[in-house]
C-alpha cells in the first residue's frame, strides 16, 4: 500500500530536550511539507521541501530543523528553542507542483507534548 | 499573503446538499483553490480543487465564482461521515495557505 507513515503516534518529553518526528512516504513524491495544528485552529506550515538535498522554511520554522537526504524521507526537529511544541505535527507529501497542482497527501499525523 | 475566510461551522441534515462558502479576496491569477476535510485527530484529506472553472468529483462539487474571490463547496447529499472540518486554501506551487476552516455538523 502506498502512502505516509508517521511515528510515533504520541510522543512525550521533557522541557528543553530536543525530539525528531519521522516522516516517510513511499508515493515516490518529489515535495514534502510539515505542519503545526494547534487546537481548534488551522495548519501552519513548518518546513516543505521540493526535492532532495533542499528545503525551504514556511511561516512558523524558528525552533525546528529538517533535513531531506532521501526522497522517501523528511524528519523534523522540534529543538529546545521552540517556546510552545506541544502540538499535532502532520507530513504530507505531493507530485513535484507541475503535477496535479499540488495534491497533498498527508499522514496520521504525531501529538507531541511537553512537559 | 492570500488568505480565505470561511464561517467557523455549518450544520446539514443528512441527505441534503450543503454548500460551504469560501471568501479569498486577495487572491491572485497563478493561485489554485483547493479543499480538503479533517476528521478528528487525523490528517486532512484532499476533496477537490480548481482554477477558474467549476469543478465535478465523485465527492463533491466546486462553483468558483466569476471574479474568482468567492468558491462554495458543494456536497450532494450529505452523511454523518461528511462531518469534519472544512478546509478552503489557496495553492501557488509552493505552499498552501490553510485557514481556520468550517467545522460541519451533520443531523440524522
Amino acid at each position: 500500500d502506498g502512502g505516509i507513515t508517521q511515528s510515533p503516534k504520541y510522543l512525550f518529553r521533557k522541557e528543553g530536550q530536543n525530539v525528531t518526528l519521522s516522516c516517510e512516504q513511499n508515493l515516490n513524491h518529489d515535495a514534502m511539507y510539515w505542519y503545526r495544528q494547534d487546537p481548534g485552529q488551522g495548519l501552519r506550515l513548518i518546513y516543505y521541501s521540493q526535492i532532495v538535498n533542499d528545503f525551504q522554511k514556511g511561516d512558523i520554522a524558528e525552533g525546528y530543523s529538517v533535513s531531506r537526504e532521501k526522497k522517501e524521507s523528511f524528519p523534523l526537529t522540534v529543538t529546545s528553542a521552540q517556546k510552545n511544541p506541544t502540538a499535532f505535527y502532520l507530513c504530507a507529501s505531493s507530485t513535484s507542483p507541475s503535477g496535479r497542482m499540488g495534491e497533498q497527501y498527508f499522514g496520521p499525523g504525531t501529538r507531541l507534548t511537553v512537559t | 499573503d492570500a488568505k480565505t475566510t470561511q464561517p467557523n461551522s455549518m450544520e446539514s441534515n443528512e441527505e441534503e446538499p450543503v454548500h460551504l462558502p469560501c471568501n479569498h479576496s486577495t487572491i491572485s491569477g497563478t493561485d489554485y483553490i483547493h479543499w480538503y476535510r479533517q476528521l478528528p485527530s487525523q490528517g486532512p484529506e484532499y476533496v477537490i480543487h480548481g482554477l477558474t472553472s467549476n469543478v465535478n468529483n465523485r465527492m463533491a462539487s466546486l462553483a468558483i465564482a466569476e471574479d474568482r474571490k468567492s468558491s462554495t463547496l458543494i456536497l450532494h447529499r450529505a452523511t454523518l461521515r461528511d462531518a469534519a472540518v472544512y478546509y478552503c486554501i489557496l495553492y501557488n506551487f509552493n505552499k498552501f495557505y490553510f485557514g481556520s476552516g468550517t467545522k460541519l455538523n451533520v443531523k440524522p
